[in-house]
This record gives structure tokens, sequence and C-alpha cells, in this order.
């Protein structure tokens, strides 16, 4: 079946640009997560949404990171003023009810470069 | 602060080998310990889970010890095979997010 798939898989901009990076979960799940993978380092949570709402956006590192799911399905993380140091893959996760201990299913990520 | 320190950070061993990577974590109160497994390009894959009220998992060639006095688990994958050859990461799981150690990159050579 289907798995999280993520788009672009490859990202490069400029610094200062608007990025937007786009994650399809798996049908289904309700709980739809996102992660920072920063080179040779474990991912690192940024914001969980549990339908249409972010219940958990204690991860998101400052305030020109955003993310949105407006139809409780496809989820858009948005990066306003893009910096070097954002560099790094994007990975969107989902599981199917987002309570107790039900696995988390990663996407392939996005790899994002800001020269 | 991190909450979960991985052991070690590279590990070579032969085909047939037992791998052992350690993980240790802060906090009592997370909910249960996933190691996942990573190939180059690709997303973290969930390999094994451990309940904390649990010692011991075993599936197939890959086991998890648990240690809950010293907030220390362990994953163990017997005869180890080229193919295991990847970045493995130890987490810990609390109110929806998983909060990764740094990862051990594991080579098994033929």
């Amino acid at each position: 079946g289907a798995g999280v798939s993520q788009t672009p898989s490859n990202k490069v901009t400029e610094k200062g640009k608007y990025v937007e990076l786009r994650c399809d979960p798996i049908s289904g799940h309700t709980a739809l997560y996102w992660y920072r993978q920063s080179l040779g380092q474990g991912p690192e949570f940024l914001i969980y949404f549990q339908g249409t709402g972010a219940a958990d956006d204690s991860g998101l590192p400052n305030d020109r990171f955003f993310a949105v799911r407006p139809e409780g399905s496809v989820s858009t993380l948005k990066i306003q003023r893009t910096e070097r140091g954002d560099s790094a893959v994007y990975l969107c996760a989902s599981s199917l009810v987002g309570t107790g201990t039900d696995t988390q299913y990663f996407g392939p990520g996005t790899r994002l470069t800001v020269l | 602060q991190q909450q979960v320190k991985q052991s070690p950070q590279s590990l070579i061993v032969q085909k047939g080998g037992i791998s052992i990577i350690n993980c240790a974590y802060e906090n009592t109160a997370f909910d249960y310990f996933p190691w996942y497994q990573q190939f180059p390009g690709k997303g973290p894959a969930l390999l094994i889970a451990i309940r904390p009220d649990v010692s011991e998992k075993k599936e197939g060639r890959f086991t998890i010890s648990f240690n809950k006095s010293a907030k220390q688990f362990s994953l163990h994958i017997m005869d180890s095979q080229p193919g295991d050859s990847a970045t493995y990461f130890c987490a810990v799981f609390q109110a929806a997010r998983l909060t990764f150690g740094e990862g051990t990159q594991l080579t098994v050579n033929p």
C-alpha cells in the first residue's frame, strides 16, 4: 500500500526566501508529525497534528516556522525568511490515531538546502 | 537538554556476529521505547519496540533488553547480515512525541 509521501524530495533555496514542504500521510491516519533531521543526528520533533488542529507545536524553533493541515489529510510546513541553519532533512510521519503507542510511519523526507 | 544518549556512534561487525547498541534515558515518564532503522535517503522505519513493564522482547534476530532501574535499554542483532548495515536510532515516546538518540551507524562486513 502507499506510504507517507513528501514533495519535493529536494529543495534548494536562497537565504531569506520562503519555502513550502508538503506531506501526504497514509490514508486514514488522523495523526501527522513533522520532524527535522540534521546531518549525523536523530530526527527532532517539530509539530504534531491530530486531525486539522496542531495538538503540540512546541518543537517549532521560532515563528518563522508554521504548519497547516486544513482538511485533516495533507500537511504543509512553511518556512519564512529561510536561514542557512534551516538546512536539514524535513521528515513527515503519520499514525493511525496518535494516542497510545501506535506506530509512526515516516516518509522519505525533503532535503532542504539554504544557500 | 538531551534526554536520550546512544552508543556507540559507529559499529563494525562481521557477518554472523552480534551487534549491540545501547541507550540511556533521563526521564522516567516515557510510554514506550522503540528502535528505528534508517537506510540512506529513506525515512526511519520502526524495527522493534518495548513497553516499560517488560524486560525483554524478541522478534526474529532482533532483541530489546530493558532495564528500568538503570534507565537503559539495548538492541541486540543476532547473526548480523550485510543487509542490516544502516543507521539505528533508539527513541523514547511520550504524549505522541518521539525523542531520538543520535544514531549508530552499523556496518556488517561480508
